[in-house]
């Protein structure tokens, strides 16, 4: 069974270009996360979809990041335009539906290099 | 809010050594709380987990127990090897917040030959 596919695992980009991270959970998981995970903390919540609703983007900064997960499969986070303190790694999980508080399966994670 | 406070890293151990990472939270709720690994270039995955008062999570050789009490969840391994070698992060996810994991900051273990 393939696990959680993230893309691209490395991006250098310039302050004020856009980016975007492409996430696709594992099959039959319903329950999709974004995490921010800076260097030497844990990780923290942009959002977080159950199917193609966003139920949790408390977190996310609204004027320059956006997500979407249009058909409830896979997910795109994008950030426009990056700023330099962007600079960290993307991570996105998956758990099924219904689960609450089990498991959360992760990718490698998208690491975003902002000069 | 739920949170999670663990020791910091780095850890650095000689192989067969005993290894103790603490962890503690604060949760409304009744929270589950996990032990998760990421191995240098990988993602994080899950170690172990306990979803009650008193619940010990094993796997690999690590354990932690929860601990109501005390608010706790240390992890241990009686005998590393340099395998080991990660970063671990304590989680936990309360009934209060459904579906929502809040991570401690990571713990680097570095197992030495």
């Amino acid at each position: 069974e393939a696990g959680v596919v993230q893309s691209p695992r490395y991006k250098i980009i310039e302050k004020k270009q856009p980016v975007a991270f492409w996430c696709n959970p594992i099959s039959g998981h319903n329950t999709l996360y974004w995490y921010l995970q800076n260097l030497g903390q844990g990780p923290e919540l942009l959002i977080r979809y159950e199917n193609e609703e966003a139920v949790d983007d408390s977190q996310l900064p609204k004027d320059r990041f956006s997500a979407e997960r249009l058909k409830g499969v896979d997910s795109t986070l994008k950030i426009q335009p990056a700023e330099l303190g962007d600079s960290a790694v993307y991570l996105c999980a998956s758990s099924p539906l219904g689960q609450g508080t089990g498991e959360l399966f992760f990718g490698e994670g998208s690491r975003l290099t902002v000069l | 809010g739920d949170s999670v406070t663990q020791m910091e890293g780095p850890v650095t151990l000689s192989e067969e050594a005993f290894l103790t990472i603490n962890c503690t939270y604060t949760a409304t709720g009744y929270p589950s709380l996990f032990w998760y690994v990421q191995y240098p270039g990988e993602g994080l995955q899950l170690l172990l987990k306990a979803t009650k008062a008193d619940d010990k999570g094993s796997n690999k050789g690590f354990e932690a127990t929860y601990r109501k009490e005390t608010t706790s969840f240390h992890l241990e391994k009686g005998s590393v090897q340099v395998s080991d070698s990660a970063v671990y992060f304590c989680a936990l996810s309360s009934t209060d917040s459904w579906g929502k994991f809040q991570f401690g900051a990571g713990t680097q273990v570095v197992v030495t030959p």
